[in-house]
């Protein structure tokens, strides 16, 4: 099974800056297979970004997933009000799915 | 426009089977291009892939819960269920269902809004 894990598990920022955020694999696999989503207290996960950088219907230009191999990130440009929020990796080894343990964007 | 909802007990007793069923609404569960999913969220905590099963009942689970999970379909209500069994406290979640694309790429979306699950006598 293949081992996600997102780092930091926490990110202080303040609206306009930068966010990057990391999510490593124990092995290496397709980059088509990395998916990340965005969830909001009480809602439900959004996809965000599938296929490791292409980004899902309705999602703002300024967040963009890259990588390959075992290392792959998000990146929102200049973080806006409404992206604070968990943000989640997966994958999909064709018999089984993972999660990272997610990365939580907070207002400095 | 593609919605799924979950329906089920909120409380179920320790030892006994959880059962929800998610509804879909806007879609067809018979396209051969969409396979269908349960996802559990304890709460506060993170994303648990449950499994996932597609119109003709090919089915994939998490294998640390395989010994205790059906997943199925049917066609004729649109809908697929979830069925775990010997249920105890830490299978208290937030319940989603969602659509799971496999071809050459993979995601989930849209998602369930969830339901929360409580074990307990």
């Amino acid at each position: 099974e293949i081992v996600l894990t997102q780092y930091p598990g926490t990110l202080s920022l303040s609206p306009g800056e930068r966010a990057t955020l990391s999510c490593r694999a124990s092995q290496s696999f397709s980059s088509s297979y990395l998916a990340w989503y965005q969830q909001k207290p009480g809602q439900a996960p959004r996809l965000l970004i599938y296929g490791a950088s292409n980004r899902a219907t309705g999602v703002p230009d300024r967040i963009s997933g890259s990588g390959y191999g075992t290392d792959f990130t998000l990146t929102i440009s200049r973080l806006e009000p409404e992206d604070f929020a968990v943000y989640y990796c997966q994958q999909f080894d064709g018999s089984t799915v993972t999660f990272g343990g997610g990365t939580k964007v907070e207002i400095k | 426009q593609l919605q799924l909802q979950e329906s089920g007990p909120g409380v179920v007793k320790p030892s006994e089977t959880l059962s929800l069923t998610c509804t879909i609404f806007g879609a067809s569960i018979t396209s051969s291009t969409y396979y269908w999913a349960w996802i559990r969220q304890p709460p506060g905590r993170g994303l648990e892939w449950i499994g996932t099963v597609s119109y003709s009942g090919t089915t994939y689970y998490n294998r640390s819960l395989r010994s205790r999970v059906t997943i199925s379909v049917d066609t004729s209500k649109n809908h697929f269920s979830l069925k775990l069994n010997s249920v105890t406290a830490a299978d208290t979640s937030f319940y989603h269902c969602a659509r799971h694309f496999v071809t050459g790429t993979t995601w989930f979306d849209p998602w369930g809004q969830g339901t929360l699950v409580t074990v307990s006598s």
